[in-house]
């Protein structure tokens, strides 16, 4: 069974840094693009950043081009997000999800989603 | 404002029928791209329910389904039941847009 499972979220001040982590388990880790999703208080769910199987190719939207960066461990079974100049619109709960592909593709679906990490930018 | 359009709400008592619908584009699901479909039960992280516009993951009983058309897709839930009060969130690729993998707003169900 697959099982995902964030942690590093937090409180941080606007400006400040935060990683969050991902652990993998119960599939080949390796074999699968990851992403980050994210959701704000109340509102609904956004694609934040993209991973191919093997790390080296990653994507963003716009909204955090520049500020957040995806990266993986496949020795570890570990997926990441490194957030740096957050703002208060980045306050959100951060989802890890799995996709069903070794790299991009425009049919991406995201069959497995952990629990989520919550992070909140506030001065 | 999301790319692709949901409607806020929706109910049905149990054992109707209810469908959500999900309106998109000429960039999005105009242009071919599949649409998938998230169930996300209140606190709980979003799940699968539907791919590639009307496949059920294992284990996603088959009162859902999903058909696409056009620019437009729906999901159908029959046979409702109070466990399916929940949100659920239509997503899909766009060709015009920097983040292509995009949701639409969601719709919460409530069973009466």
């Amino acid at each position: 069974e697959v099982h995902l499972l964030e942690s590093g979220g937090g409180f941080v001040q606007p400006g400040g840094s935060l990683r969050v982590s991902c652990a993998a388990s119960g599939f080949t880790f390796s074999n699968y693009a990851m992403t980050w999703v994210r959701q704000a208080p109340g509102k609904g769910l956004e694609w934040v950043s993209g991973i191919s199987a093997s790390g080296a190719t990653t994507l963003y939207p716009d909204s955090v081009k520049g500020r957040l960066t995806i990266s993986r461990d496949n020795s570890k079974n570990m997926l990441y997000l490194q957030m740096n100049g957050l703002r208060a619109e980045d306050t959100a709960v951060y989802y890890c999800a799995k996709t069903d592909f070794p790299d991009f593709t425009s049919s991406w679906w995201f069959d497995s989603w952990g629990q989520g990490a919550l992070v909140t930018v506030s001065s | 404002q999301s790319v692709l359009t949901q409607p806020p709400s929706v109910s049905g008592a149990p054992g109707q029928r209810v469908t959500i619908s999900c309106s998109g584009s000429s960039s999005n699901l105009g242009a071919g791209y599949d649409v998938n479909w998230y169930q996300q039960l209140p606190g709980a992280a979003p799940k699968l329910v539907i791919y590639e516009n009307s496949n059920r993951p294992s284990g996603v009983p088959d009162r859902f389904s999903g058909s696409k058309s056009g620019t437009s897709a729906s999901l159908a839930i029959t046979g409702l039941r109070a466990e399916d009060e929940a949100d659920y969130y239509c997503q899909s690729y766009d060709d015009n847009l920097s983040g292509p993998w995009v949701f639409g707003g969601g719709t919460s169900l409530t069973v009466l």
